[in-house]
């Protein structure tokens, strides 16, 4: 596609619902990163795929959360077990240091 | 493990004034610097990159940044802002392991 596509744009969960976040990274993009955005806060880093390979996932705040790119494009964000503290939005990008990474819209998260 | 700081977390100036939003990173390996923008409820828009060589980058909508190694920094800089760039702006570090690390953000408020 044109851009990096992530839904839902929003979600409202319940606390100990999981949730599932999608991200359709834009077409032959080897990377693909998460973030997490609290409010008035930077994007923190979350995860990092190359390909299917999760290479990276030392930001991930426990281990409620997982992460999956399968066949090695749409990446899927889960989130068991949600807690109030993990409402903020949630950034996917894709892309390459060379030139730039191209962000989604993100989904906001909101747990009640 | 590379890290950034945005000195300024508000910058409040008026409309056609000049600005500088400061940016200092640190890494023990060379790396790529970027500047992104996020408008309200949207995601993150790269404005400009510095992969190598110039020093100087000049970026979309009149922007432009200064590499400087020695002090480790790369400031944004715009001569004269518009009512349209009130936004949040965010730097960003890439090291060679394909990564990418925020800033906590500036927010830019443009005053007529």
């Amino acid at each position: 596609g044109a851009g990096v596509s992530q839904s839902p744009r929003y979600k409202v969960a319940k606390r100990g619902q999981d949730v599932a976040l999608r991200c359709d990274p834009i077409s032959g993009h080897v990377s693909l990163f998460w973030y997490q955005q609290a409010l008035g806060q930077g994007p923190e880093f979350l995860t990092y795929f190359q390909n299917e390979a999760q290479l990276d996932k030392s930001g991930l705040p426990s281990d409620r959360f997982f992460a999956e790119r399968p066949e090695g494009s749409v990446s899927t964000l889960k989130i068991q077990r949600t807690q109030q503290e993990d409402s903020a939005v949630y950034l996917c990008a894709s892309g390459g240091r060379a030139y730039g990474y191209t962000f989604g819209s993100g989904t906001r998260l909101t747990v009640v | 493990a590379q890290s950034v700081t945005q000195l300024d977390s508000q910058v409040p100036v008026f409309e056609e004034a000049p600005v500088e939003l400061r940016c200092n990173y640190s890494s023990s390996v060379s790396v790529y610097l970027f500047w992104y923008v996020q408008y309200p409820n949207q995601g993150l828009q790269l404005l400009l990159k510095y992969l190598s060589g110039s020093t100087l980058v000049k970026g979309i909508n009149g922007f432009e940044a200064e590499f400087n190694k020695s002090q480790t920094s790369f400031h944004l800089r715009k001569p004269s802002v518009h009512i349209s760039d009130t936004a949040e702006y965010f730097c960003a570090v890439s090291a060679t392991n394909n990564d990418m690390r925020f800033g906590a953000g500036t927010r830019l408020t443009v005053k007529p």
